[in-house]
């Protein structure tokens, strides 16, 4: 089956530019979504297919997909960007996460 | 606006079977395209897809656990049924229930229940 793999955890300074990967074997054929997870709170999407921001998600955000990695980066972090991220594909129709990012702002 | 929510029980013995259902408002399982999916996730742990019901009755299954999961839809009730027998407390986790269109992201979740597997 398929398998993306994340950084356990992920530091970035107040104000700094954060990059979060996901890795898979040729990951840039495939359409990639990122969530932003909150402590007891569902997870949100940050972004879809790629490169896309949802309505209501900072310009901060962006993703990029290209070979075997992903790359969610968020640009001028804030302490409420401090939250889990995941990142999801579809493969042979069906769902894959990642196994989960922990974003801390310094 | 689409909403969902998951209801069922928070306790459950180990080897029992578990029933949760997903009560959803704001669209249709009858709409082309559109799908439910349950997902889990441990306490500390990362997300897990279960299962999936498309608009049309297809079902996807996480190959992992295929063999305990049966995921139905009501449309009449806006509604989607989780079952995941011989529940173990490895079992033990929130589960969600979430909105998908055209096999892309899921941009809507419930609430989440967290389900507890104890004798």
């Amino acid at each position: 089956s398929y398998e993306l793999t994340q950084p356990l955890s992920v530091s970035v300074d107040l104000g700094q530019t954060a990059r979060i990967t996901c890795g898979g074997n040729n990951l840039g054929n495939k359409v990639v979504h990122w969530y932003q997870q909150k402590p007891g709170q569902a997870p949100v999407v940050v972004i879809y297919r790629d490169s896309n921001r949802p309505s209501g998600i900072p310009e901060r955000f962006s993703g990029s997909n290209s070979g075997n990695t992903a790359t969610l980066t968020i640009s001028r972090a804030q302490a409420g960007d401090e939250a889990d991220y995941y990142c999801q594909v579809w493969d042979s129709s069906t769902v894959v996460f990642g196994g989960g990012t922990k974003l801390t702002v310094l | 606006q689409i909403t969902l929510k998951e209801s069922g029980p928070t306790l459950v013995k180990p080897t029992q079977t578990l029933t949760l259902t997903c009560t959803f408002s704001g669209f249709s399982l009858t709409t082309t395209g559109v799908g439910v999916a349950w997902i889990r996730q441990p306490p500390a742990k990362a997300l897990e897809w279960l299962a999936l019901i498309y608009w049309d009755d297809d079902k996807r299954y996480s190959p992992s656990l295929r063999s305990r999961l049966t995921v139905t839809k009501d449309t009449s009730e806006n509604q989607v049924v989780l079952t995941v027998t011989n529940m173990d407390p490895v079992d033990t986790a929130t589960y969600y229930c979430a909105y998908c269109a055209s096999n892309s992201q899921f941009d809507y979740w419930g609430q989440g229940t967290l389900v507890t597997v104890s004798s």
